[in-house]
């Protein structure tokens, strides 16, 4: 039972560039996630999915796009990548409906650097 | 005002120190309160959720203020292996994402 994985570990970028980060999860949970952490700002949700087949937009959505594939699977994909997008990327998943109640657990995360 | 706020520390304890944290959080309709922990450059991981009654396991002791709104962590006979980042985390609704402080770093000091 591996929980939440994440690929790639680290990435460079030049700007312009696209990239896709995957993310599966292993729990069977119906509701997954993608974070951005920078220095200073804490966590900041970036869109999910309360569950297959459906997506929302977080609180920092512009310049991101994603896909719930299937049940396990979420991926995050910058279109055009900026400097801006420097950041550490977290994925996690949780068991019941949006999060009231349920643990989410994350993965160990991207660290994304665009030059 | 921000959702959820806390001190950013760093807060700078003697093992064997007793130390709390506090959090506030804006919104009266919260339901479902958490202190996650964060390790430098690791994923975060849950502590523990906090209950309208407080809770407490092993050194760690949450409780809940709903009038005040805030929630507070303390932790007794601090070790060095609690030094991390510590996260507050709300949630409004079940049909909302959880929502996280910026969270407040800890060092214990041998």
């Amino acid at each position: 039972n591996a929980g939440v994985t994440q690929t790639p570990k680290f990435q460079v970028l030049k700007t312009g560039q696209s990239m896709t980060l995957q993310c599966a999860q292993d729990m069977n949970h119906n509701s997954m996630y993608w974070y951005r952490q920078d220095p200073g700002m804490g966590l900041r949700l970036i869109y999910y999915s309360a569950s297959e087949g459906t997506t929302d937009k977080g609180e920092v959505p512009n310049g991101y796009n994603v896909s719930r594939l299937n049940k396990r699977e979420f991926s995050l994909r910058l279109e055009s990548a900026a400097p801006s997008q420097t950041s550490v990327y977290f994925c996690a998943s949780s068991g019941g409906g949006l999060a009231g109640g349920y643990t989410q657990y994350f993965g160990p995360g991207t660290r994304l650097t665009v030059l | 005002r921000k959702e959820v706020e806390q001190d950013p520390g760093p807060f700078n304890v003697p093992e064997g120190a007793t130390v709390a944290f506090n959090c506030t959080y804006s919104n009266s309709a919260s339901q479902s309160f958490f202190w996650y922990r964060q390790d430098c450059r690791k994923e975060p991981k849950l502590l523990m959720s906090v209950y309208s009654s407080g809770n407490e396991d092993g050194r760690f002791t949450a409780q809940l203020n709903r009038a005040s709104q805030y929630i507070s962590l303390l932790i007794r006979d601090s070790k060095l292996s609690d030094s991390a980042t510590y996260l507050c985390v709300v949630t409004y609704s079940g049909n909302t994402p959880l929502v996280f402080g910026k969270g407040t770093r800890l060092s214990v000091i041998a």
